[in-house]
């Protein structure tokens, strides 16, 4: 039971490239949630999705997209880095019980835009 | 709106000392609370959470928290630290199945 992994764990980018981070649970969990941690900030929501095929935004969601094609899986993209996208991110997945479920959380993936 | 505040961005303090991490919430409804730790270079992990019943949750390590309704608080104690307890420390209310985290403090135990 491996729980919530990403790839990949770093990334350089130059500004205006492309990627796409992976995030991949085997917790059979409803929920999945794309986050971006910066220093004194906290975490921030990115995008989230309460069940296959459904993506909603969050907090900060300008510059990414995402998809949940799988239940396993949730994919976050940028189309074209920016430096202020330089930060690490996290996914995390929850089952479906209201809010009072523990959110399960990757490791990180931590990407540099030059 | 819902929001978490946690006051002190850093707390030093020394091995086998008491230690207190501060959080206050801002809510008009009900709401579920939680403490996650993250150590160096990892993820979020779970240490408490308070949903409903008793107002005092313990964690498996030695950390508590009180729930205090009146003053809208959720601080963090532990009464004596060990140096494995350093990390950073984040509070964090639950608004349906979203999270919405404080800022974080990073608790430093010196030996």
């Amino acid at each position: 039971n491996a729980g919530v992994t990403q790839t990949p764990k770093f990334r350089v980018l130059k500004t205006g490239q492309s990627m796409t981070l992976l995030c991949a649970q085997d917790m059979n969990h409803e929920y999945m949630y794309w986050y971006r941690q910066d220093p004194g900030m906290g975490l921030r929501l990115i995008h989230y999705s309460v069940g296959e095929g459904t993506t909603a935004k969050g907090e900060v969601p300008d510059g990414y997209n995402v998809s949940r094609l799988k239940k396993q899986n949730f994919l976050l993209g940028l189309e074209s880095a920016a430096p202020s996208q330089t930060s690490v991110y996290f996914c995390a997945s929850s089952s479906v019980s209201g809010g009072a479920d523990e959110q399960f959380f990757g490791p990180g993936t931590r990407l540099t835009v030059l | 709106a819902q929001s978490v505040t946690q006051l002190d961005s850093q707390v030093p303090v020394f091995e086998e000392a008491p230690v207190e991490l501060r959080c206050n919430y801002s809510s008009s409804v009900s709401v579920y609370l939680f403490w996650y730790v993250q150590y160096p270079n990892q993820g979020l992990q779970l240490l408490l959470k308070y949903l409903s019943g008793s107002t005092l949750v313990e964690s498996i390590n030695g950390f508590e928290a009180e729930f205090n309704k009146s003053q809208t608080s959720f601080h963090l104690r532990k009464p004596s630290v060990h140096i494995s307890d350093t990390a950073e420390y984040f509070c964090a209310v639950s608004v349906r199945w979203r999270l919405i985290f404080g800022t974080g403090t990073r608790l430093q135990v010196f030996p």
